[in-house]
C-alpha cells in the first residue's frame, strides 16, 4: 500500500526561488528518503534522514522530520533549472523493510 | 563500481509475448528488490530476493509474474503473456543488508507492450 502522500502535487518556481515540498505518512519509520527522478530516468538518492534525527542538511536540500506528525519536509533553495525533476519521498517501515513510495511532487523550474 | 545495471533499458513487446528484465546488483550487494512504476505514478514494490531465495513476493501479481536471482548471474523479472496494462518502467535496487538504508537504484527498464 502507498505510505507517503507528497504535497503538492505539481510546483512551478522561478530560477533562485526556493522549493518546499511535504510528505505525510501512516506508520512507524526506521528512516525517511528523498529521491529526484528526471523525467524517464532512473531515481537519484538524495537525502535520508532517520527517526532520531530531526533536521538534515546536504548542500542546498534541507530536509525535516516530524515523525508526531509523521511528516517530512524538503527544501531546495536557490532552485536551478537542472531542479527540473519530480521528487519522491520513501519510507523504511519498523515491520518492514520494503521502501513505500508516495506518488511524488513534479517541480518545474523556470529559467 | 559500476552501480546496479539493468538491461535492456527499453523493451517492446507485442501482447502474449515474453518479457525479460535484468538486474545486476552492486558489488557485495546480495539484496534485490523489484519496483513497478505506472505513468505519473511512484514506485510500487514488487519482490525481494536474495540469492537463489524469494523473501517476499507479495507485490507480484498472482499470474504471469515471477522472479528469480540465482546463485550465478542477474535476477531476471519474468512477464509472461504481457497485456497492454504491464506497460510500465522498471526498476531494480539493491543492498547489502536486509532493510539497510544502503539502496541503489537502477536506471530502469521501460517496457513497452504493442
Amino acid at each position: 500500500s502507498q505510505q507517503g502522500e507528497e504535497d503538492p502535487q505539481a510546483l512551478s518556481i522561478q530560477e533562485g526561488e526556493n522549493a518546499t515540498m511535504n510528505c505525510s505518512y501512516k506508520t512507524s519509520i526506521n528512516n525517511l528518503q528523498w529521491y529526484r527522478q528526471n523525467s524517464g530516468r532512473g531515481l537519484v538518492h538524495l537525502i535520508l534522514i532517520r527517526s532520531n534525527e530531526r533536521e538534515k542538511h546536504s548542500g542546498r536540500l534541507r530536509v525535516t522530520l516530524d515523525t508526531s506528525k509523521k511528516s517530512s519536509s524538503l527544501l531546495i533553495t536557490a532552485s536551478r533549472a537542472a531542479d527540473t525533476a519530480s521528487y519522491f519521498c520513501a519510507t523504511d517501515d519498523t515491520n518492514d523493510y520494503k521502501l513505500s513510495f508516495g506518488a511524488g511532487t513534479t517541480v518545474t523550474v523556470r529559467a | 563500481n559500476a552501480g546496479v545495471m539493468q538491461n535492456p533499458r527499453h523493451l517492446v513487446r507485442r501482447r502474449g509475448q515474453e518479457a525479460r528484465l535484468r538486474c545486476s546488483p552492486m558489488k557485495g550487494h546480495s539484496h534485490v528488490y523489484w519496483y513497478r512504476q505506472l505513468p505519473e505514478e511512484g514506485l510500487k514494490f514488487m519482490v525481494y530476493l536474495q540469492k537463489e531465495n524469494i523473501i517476499d513476493e507479495s507485490g507480484m501479481p498472482k499470474e504471469r509474474f515471477s522472479a528469480e536471482f540465482p546463485k550465478e548471474g542477474p535476477s531476471i523479472l519474468r512477464i509472461q503473456q504481457v497485456v497492454r496494462g504491464d506497460s510500465a518502467a522498471y526498476f531494480c535496487a539493491s543492498s547489502p543488508q536486509q532493510g539497510q538504508d544502503g539502496y541503489t537504484f537502477g536506471s530502469g527498464t521501460r517496457l513497452t507492450v504493442v
